[in-house]
């Protein structure tokens, strides 16, 4: 099972939006909408931004939001914070098993 | 509050065993998945495995079948991750992470273990 294909980086000033793609195939981001989004700080665990696609958790900012179009997902940031500096990375279901993405190292400007 | 705490830092040497834990608290440990993941030192997110504590189904990412095994002991609420031979290549920071099974929400997640594995 191949890691889900995210861009490296992406950067955005303050209260821009930025959006990270996920993609993967019809066998697990395409075939399911069990996508999940997770943001690392350095030195910390993974937190859950969005799961079932689109679905926020409690505590977690309405920036943050998911969508998924065929084999690709994507997690939007809509008014970027310094505090959204971070590593973020997508899992998605994949039949019995889960992957996840590459990762994508977001930078606030 | 719903929590999983894994037990400390690891320095073995190479083919040495070792078996790290994940205790969970503040819910029914038997209705949940427990998930382990993997992040060697600059590198992403890796899936190894996952067990439901229940029935002790299992479930190995096929990158990790063979290399590691996981299991769990519900009387104690507690999960683990257990090596019978680590190479180097094994140094990474471990964590775990609760699963529901009809989301596809890893939630919360534990504090990690970092596992050194050196001569």
């Amino acid at each position: 099972q191949s890691a889900l294909t995210q861009p490296r980086s992406v950067s955005g000033s303050p209260g821009q939006s930025v959006t990270i793609s996920c993609t993967g195939t019809s066998s697990d981001v395409g075939g399911y909408n069990y996508v999940s989004w997770y943001q690392q700080h350095p030195g910390k665990a993974p937190k859950l931004m969005i799961y079932d696609v689109s679905k926020r958790p409690s505590g977690v900012p309405d920036r943050f939001s998911g969508s998924k179009s065929g084999n690709t997902a994507s997690l939007t940031i809509s008014g970027l914070q310094a505090e959204d500096e971070a590593d973020y990375y997508c899992c998605s279901y994949a039949g019995s098993l889960y992957v996840f993405g590459t990762g994508t190292k977001v930078t606030v400007l | 509050e719903v929590q999983l705490v894994q037990s400390g830092a690891e320095v073995k040497k190479p083919g040495e065993s070792l078996k790290i834990s994940c205790k969970g608290s503040g819910y029914s440990f038997t209705s949940y998945w427990i998930g382990w993941v993997r992040q060697m030192p600059g590198k992403g997110l890796e899936w190894m495995g996952i067990i439901y504590p229940g029935d002790s189904d299992t479930r190995y990412s096929p990158s990790f079948q063979g290399q590691v095994t996981i299991s769990a002991d519900k009387s104690i609420s507690t999960a683990y991750l257990q090596w019978s031979s680590l190479k180097a290549s094994d140094t990474a920071m471990y964590y775990c992470a609760r699963h529901r099974a009809d989301t596809a929400m890893f939630d919360p997640w534990g504090q990690g273990t970092l596992v050194t594995v050196s001569s």
